[in-house]
């Protein structure tokens, strides 16, 4: 099925460590994004990519860093892991110029660090 | 100051009983309100976007309603499967396609 794919779904981290959460979407979506959601917080943009070969800061870029690979995949990189970005992290993508359809999610990896 | 407030932030209901969600929002130009349900574990799932002033959209029990201010989604004889948190979220004039997001409404449907 057509969508946005994320990899892992879980993952347990020490503080410290690092990582790279996976993105990629089969829609040919110009646009991409990462989410992070917490409790009592909502969806909170961390870093997004307009088009291929660019990228740009959200609302909580600290400590996280992205890679625009190709148009299908959007990377996130937390370089050295807090207990802070314990969160649940969503990517996402948009096609720009067809009206305002919303963006499609994927499923989402649940991030602990301890 | 939060530009995207939803209330209630939890309600249960009876099934059949109908209700509305409310999402008041703060922008200085509006070029898109926009409603998603999430499920437990998954990602957001598009529902509507609205556009201006008086539109309206309906999908099965849910309608979704704007004003210069807020978003209603209205739910009619809601059934269990109606479960779910709804989310609201904008876009905001000068803010390329970058969405800001409400905290949600959950909503818990019962027999």
């Amino acid at each position: 099925n057509a969508g946005v794919t994320q990899t892992p779904k879980f993952q347990v981290l020490k503080t410290g460590q690092s990582m790279t959460l996976q993105c990629a979407q089969d829609m040919n979506h110009n646009s991409m994004y990462w989410y992070r959601q917490d409790p009592g917080m909502g969806l909170r943009l961390i870093y997004y990519s307009a088009s291929e070969g660019t990228t740009d800061k959200g609302e909580v870029p600290n400590g996280y860093n992205v890679s625009r690979l190709n148009k299908r995949e959007f990377s996130l990189r937390l370089e050295s892991a807090a207990p802070s970005q314990t969160s649940v992290y969503f990517c996402a993508s948009s096609e720009e110029g067809k009206g305002l359809l919303g963006y499609t999610f994927g499923s989402g990896t649940r991030l602990t660090v301890v | 100051e939060d530009q995207v407030t939803q209330s209630p932030e939890a309600l249960r209901l009876q099934e059949g009983e109908s209700s509305s969600l409310n999402c008041s929002y703060t922008v200085s130009g509006l070029r898109g309100l926009f409603w998603y349900r999430q499920d437990p574990g998954k990602g957001p799932e598009f529902l509507f976007t609205l556009y201006s002033a008086g539109e309206e959209k309906e999908k099965e029990r849910l309608k979704a309603t704007l004003t210069k201010k807020e978003s209603f989604l209205h739910i009619t004889a809601p059934k269990p499967e109606d479960s779910a948190t709804y989310l609201c979220a904008v876009r905001e004039a000068g803010g390329g396609n970058k969405l800001t997001f409400g905290t949600g409404t959950q909503l818990k449907v019962e027999l």
